[in-house]
C-alpha cells in the first residue's frame, strides 16, 4: 500500500508571496491533518479535514488555509507568506474512526526568502 | 488550551546505558501515542495507549500511561546508535478532538 505523499518536496517563495502544498493520502483513510514543524517548536497543529470539511482547527492565522476533495486528496495554502513561515510542513492521514494513529508524509520543506 | 510537554528536549546517553523520557499533560487524554522521527525523516508511529496504567513493551521499548491518564513514559533498555532520534508524544483529549503533540526529545546515542 502507498504511503501518503506529499508535493512538491520543496519549495523557496518570497515573502508576499503565496503557495499551496498538495497531500494524497493512504488508500481507505478520510481523515488528514496538517502540521508545521519547526525547531523548537516541534509539530504544530494546522487543521484537520474529513470527509471534505474541516473537523478542527489550530491556532494559526488566517493566511494559512485549507481544503480537502471527495478523493480524500487535500492541498493546503499559505498567502502573504512571511518569513516566518519558512518550515517543513507535515501532512498525515488517519482511518475515519476517532482517535486514530497518523501516518505521514514525507513533507514539503519551504523556504522564504 | 491544551499543552503536552516533554522536557528536557535533548538527552545524551552512552550505547548499552538505559533511557527514560516523560510525557505530561496539562488535561486528562483519552488516549496517547508516542512517535519517532529519525533525522531528517518524518513521525512514525510507534504505540498508542489507551487504558489508565497501561503497560505496552516493544522489544527494548517499554510505554507506560499514568493511573490519571495525564502523563506516560518511554522506557528504552539498553539503548543503541539505532535508537537515535526524536521522540514525541501526542494526545486526544476525547473523540474528534485534535492530536497535540509535544515538542519532543531528541536522543543522541554515544557509540
Amino acid at each position: 500500500k502507498a504511503g501518503v505523499t506529499q508535493t512538491p518536496r520543496y519549495l523557496i517563495k518570497t515573502r508576499g508571496q503565496q503557495v499551496t502544498l498538495s497531500c494524497s493520502p493512504i488508500s481507505g483513510h478520510r481523515s488528514v491533518s496538517w502540521y508545521q514543524q519547526t525547531p523548537g517548536q516541534g509539530l504544530q497543529f494546522l487543521f484537520e479535514y474529513f470527509s471534505e470539511t474541516q473537523r478542527n482547527k489550530g491556532n494559526f492565522p488566517g493566511r494559512f488555509s485549507g481544503r480537502q476533495f471527495s478523493n480524500s486528496r487535500s492541498e493546503m495554502n499559505v498567502s502573504t507568506l512571511e518569513l516566518g513561515d519558512s518550515a517543513l510542513y507535515l501532512c498525515a492521514s488517519s482511518l475515519e474512526f476517532p482517535n486514530q494513529p497518523q501516518h505521514f508524509g514525507d513533507g514539503t520543506r519551504l523556504s522564504i526568502l | 488550551g491544551q499543552q503536552v510537554m516533554q522536557i528536557p528536549q535533548y538527552q545524551h546517553v552512552q550505547e548499552g546505558e538505559d533511557f527514560t523520557t516523560y510525557c505530561n499533560s496539562s488535561t486528562t487524554l483519552s488516549n496517547i501515542q508516542w512517535y519517532k522521527q529519525r533525522p531528517g525523516g518524518h513521525p512514525v508511529f510507534l504505540i498508542q495507549l489507551v487504558k489508565s496504567g497501561e503497560v505496552k513493551k516493544q522489544k527494548r521499548l517499554t510505554f507506560q500511561f499514568g493511573e490519571a491518564k495525564k502523563n506516560s513514559s518511554l522506557h528504552i533498555t539498553a539503548t543503541q546508535t539505532t535508537d537515535v532520534g526524536t521522540y514525541f508524544c501526542a494526545g486526544y483529549t476525547g473523540a474528534n478532538s485534535k492530536l497535540t503533540f509535544g515538542k519532543g526529545i531528541t536522543l543522541s546515542v554515544r557509540p
